[in-house]
This record gives C-alpha cells, sequence and structure tokens, in this order.
C-alpha cells in the first residue's frame, strides 16, 4: 500500500525567507507525484505534478519541487516567500496506471510572517 | 466556465438523517472523486468514477453510495447519518487518470 508522509505539520517562516516543505512517500511501484495548496475556506489547486522525465520540476507561484527516488521524497521548495503563500499545503501520490486516486499527505501549514 | 460547483456549502444534519451531496463540472472530465477532508489527516479518498456508469471505492468508502449516471453529476450519499462523518467533503474532477483533478469548493457537514 502506498503512504505519503509530510514531516511538519506548521512552518513558520519570515516574509522574503526561503521554505522547503518536506514530503516522503513509500511505495513498491512508481508512482506520480503532486504538492496541492489550499488557501482558507477554499478547495485544493495543483502547485505542480512530477509524472516523469526531469526530476526537477516547476510549478504555479515561483514553487519547485525535487523528486529524488532513492530516498523517497518530493520536497517543495520557494526561495522568497510573500505572505500570500500562508496556506496548507498538501503532498499527494497515485499509482503509476491508475485512476487518478490520490493519496494525500496530513498537509503542512505554512505560515508567513513579516 | 463553471469549473467544479458543490451543493450546498454548509449542513447540518441529525443523527440517522440522509441527504445528498451534489457535486457538478462542466468541463467534459471523465474522472470523479469525493474525499473528506479530517483535521490532521490530509483528504481522503470515499468513492470515484472513471466515467458515466462506472464507480469504485476508495480508502473509506463506508456509509456513502454513489452512482454516475450522466458524465457531468457525481452525487454522493449518505443513508443514515452519524456524528463520524462529521467532515468537509470535496469533489475533484480530471479529464485522464494522469491529468491534473479540480476541485470543488466543498461542502462542511456536521452531524449531530
Amino acid at each position: 500500500a502506498q503512504s505519503v508522509t509530510q514531516l511538519d505539520s506548521q512552518v513558520p517562516v519570515f516574509e522574503e525567507a526561503p521554505v522547503e516543505l518536506r514530503c516522503n512517500y513509500s511505495s513498491s511501484v512508481s508512482v506520480y507525484l503532486f504538492w496541492y495548496v489550499q488557501y482558507p475556506n477554499q478547495g485544493l489547486q495543483l502547485l505542480l505534478k512530477y509524472l516523469s522525465g526531469s526530476t526537477l520540476v516547476k510549478g504555479i507561484n515561483g514553487f519547485e519541487a525535487e523528486f529524488n527516488k532513492s530516498q523517497t521524497s518530493f520536497h517543495l521548495r520557494k526561495p522568497s516567500v510573500h505572505i500570500s503563500d500562508t496556506a496548507e499545503y498538501f503532498c499527494a501520490v497515485s499509482l503509476y496506471g491508475g485512476y487518478n486516486k490520490l493519496i494525500f499527505g496530513a498537509g503542512t501549514r505554512l505560515a508567513v510572517h513579516p | 466556465n463553471a469549473g467544479v460547483t458543490q451543493t450546498p456549502k454548509f449542513q447540518v444534519l441529525k443523527t440517522g438523517q440522509s441527504m445528498t451531496l451534489q457535486c457538478a463540472q462542466d468541463m467534459n472530465h471523465e474522472y470523479m472523486s469525493w474525499y473528506r477532508q479530517d483535521p490532521g489527516m490530509g483528504l481522503r479518498l470515499i468513492h470515484y468514477s472513471v466515467g458515466a456508469g462506472i464507480t469504485d471505492q476508495g480508502e473509506v468508502p463506508n456509509g456513502y453510495n454513489v452512482s454516475r449516471s450522466t458524465t457531468e453529476d457525481f452525487p454522493l450519499r449518505l443513508l443514515s447519518a452519524a456524528p463520524s462523518q462529521t467532515s468537509v467533503y470535496f469533489c475533484a474532477s480530471s479529464l485522464s487518470g494522469t491529468d491534473t483533478q479540480y476541485f470543488g469548493p466543498g461542502t462542511r457537514l456536521t452531524v449531530l
């Protein structure tokens, strides 16, 4: 069975500082990897996804993530955060060839302070 | 396009009552899913559909029924609500199995 672990439940950071949100997954088969963002009282929005190819994936709003197969990780990074990045971030996996059935991590709440 | 719409936005039920959460999409997506979101647990898949007339169970299907008679609509039915079903429910749709899933705004359900 697949599982996703987001290593930090909360990450406080000052505005314009860099941030890394960590995600590890467990799977015995190939997976697709995703990062979603949820702003307060809203649904989820896709930030980026890894299906195949280059292990460095660039997404919206200046975020990027790197797929590391040997460490089964897919950490999300941004070099300089803004107040508007305050939100909850979810890492998710789906099985290669699966019907887009997402398995989510518990989420990381990013709080950007002025 | 309206995208994925969900109704109602909020609902309070008493234990044992039944209700249907509505989900519709206007993007002609084949794949649709229902998730529930609970604090500290992320989102968990309840049921999903890969096309009209085809549905299957996800991680936490007990207590929920679905059907998919049209491409556009994917309602979620609670036959006898229980306090454990208090949650925020999200519907999502995608064009294919590897395509981006688009999420609706959610329905916040409280069962007393």
